[in-house]
């Protein structure tokens, strides 16, 4: 069974602190990604990796930084947490290139920046 | 314009009925493409995925596909009260992106 695990699945910060989300990936998938879920708006891509240190801005990446120092790990950084960045964050990944392959969700970080 | 756009719904439809769920897209270079359920509280999961022109049956689920018109859809014969979800449309073009859902409701 692929696995996506998040390192939180509920995440209180205050405004103006540096937050770290990790995701971790047991399939040996090349891409990466991090998506942010808000309501009516579905899932808005932040940022893609698709090797490791390789990062590309989704279309929202504004406030966001992403490291990937191994291929089975993707951080994304808030570095100054705002109260706007309070949503859902989904981590997923998937194998490479155009062919027909899916992304696999992990189960979510729910962050609430006060 | 939206790299992928779903009509918002919601969606209500009878236990029995045929639910239909249309996606758009708007780069033609795009290769598969994927429908995703997400229950409340939950992560997105696969339902189908398609890539050739035409219709792929799963199942109670019929996806279709039609690159001339850059349309995808995805058919729910027979509906369910547990098929009462939020449905996304997601198209790979390097990367996936998402549309913004369209929220199902089956009403037995």
């Amino acid at each position: 069974d692929v696995k996506v695990t998040q390192s939180s699945r509920y995440l209180v910060k205050r405004t103006g602190e540096k937050v770290f989300l990790e995701c971790v990936q047991d399939m040996d998938h090349e891409n990466m990604f991090w998506y942010r879920q808000d309501p009516g708006l579905g899932l808005r891509l932040i940022y893609f990796s698709y090797d490791v240190k390789m990062k590309e801005k989704g279309d929202i990446p504004e406030g966001y930084s992403v490291s990937r120092e191994k291929k089975e790990r993707f951080s994304l950084i808030l570095e100054s947490a705002s109260t706007n960045q309070t949503s859902m964050y989904l981590c997923a990944s998937s194998f490479g290139g155009y062919s027909v392959t899916e992304a696999f969700f992990g189960q979510g970080t729910r962050l609430t920046v006060v | 314009q939206k790299e992928v756009e779903q009509n918002s719904g919601p969606l209500s439809v009878p236990e029995g009925a045929i639910a239909s769920l249309n996606c758009t897209y708007s780069d033609r270079g795009s290769q598969s493409f994927f429908w995703y359920r997400q229950y409340s509280g939950k992560s997105p999961e696969l339902i189908m995925f398609i890539y050739s022109n035409g219709d792929k049956e799963d199942g109670r689920f019929t996806a279709q596909l039609n690159k001339a018109s850059q349309y995808v859809s995805l058919l729910i014969r027979d509906s369910q009260p547990s098929d009462s979800a939020t449905y996304l449309c997601a198209v790979n073009i390097g990367d996936m992106r998402f549309g913004a859902g369209t929220r199902l409701t089956v009403k037995p």
